[in-house]
């Protein structure tokens, strides 16, 4: 079934770095979802993304939508300390009756 | 934004109790909800779609008789882990989406319930 992997696992930065991340996935999707989730909390809807090409700001927060529809990129600039937590991407079921996650990337930020 | 409240945060039992957890989509009618169960550093697993006045749709090897779920309202969706074990515990985090399935309306997520079987 579809599979989407997320790199880098973790990652530690120090505050006013910028991050970036990203979601590969092993077929197409049209689709693509950026979450984040604080510990002990649900996840939030960072960014959605619709279209390829696509380039999604939120504040600090860029998401682009992969031109071959297989892979999609977050970049977070000057990060702050409230940035801890673990970023997912998403996407659809081929079925679209469901949201597929990725593994996550967990990132610290080391004030 | 759309808000979805999930009671309890936290509950510690016994084994052998069970234990029901409410997810409520509180500003808008959530057509289908879903179920997850996430393992620490782990990603979220999908338990089972819940959609309004019709049965419970759960993902392979999920077994629906431990884990009832029942979804009276366009606003309520109830999580019932049945006997539950130690191996039972984990965090449970519901979502609601107004949209049927997964359409393009993103899921809003509850903040979770931290279940502990003693």
């Amino acid at each position: 079934g579809q599979q989407l992997n997320q790199s880098p696992q973790s990652m530690f930065i120090q505050e006013g770095e910028d991050v970036s991340m990203n979601c590969t996935s092993s077929s197409i999707f049209n689709t693509w979802l950026w979450y984040k989730q604080d510990p002990g909390e649900g996840p939030v809807l960072l960014i959605a993304l619709y279209k390829a090409g696509e380039l999604t700001s939120n504040g600090r927060l860029t998401a682009q939508f992969g031109t071959t529809r297989k892979d999609s990129f977050l970049n977070i600039s000057a990060s702050i300390p409230s940035d801890v937590g673990i970023y997912f991407c998403a996407g659809p079921s081929p079925s679209y009756d469901k949201v597929i996650f990725g593994p996550g990337t967990s990132l610290s930020v080391i004030p | 934004g759309a808000v979805v409240s999930q009671h309890p945060s936290r509950v510690i039992c016994k084994s052998g109790t069970s234990v029901k957890i409410e997810c409520r989509s509180l500003d808008f009618q959530a057509t289908t909800m879903f179920w997850y169960r996430q393992f620490p550093k782990q990603s979220l697993m999908l338990m089972a779609t819940s959609n309004e006045g019709s049965k419970a749709t759960y993902e392979q090897g999920v077994e629906k008789d431990k884990f009832l779920i029942n979804h009276a309202s366009l606003t309520l969706s109830t999580l019932t882990v049945t006997s539950a074990h130690p191996e039972d515990s984990s965090f449970y985090i519901c979502s609601a989406t107004s949209g049927g399935g997964y359409s393009n309306q993103p899921q809003h997520f509850g903040d979770g319930t931290r279940l502990s079987i003693l």
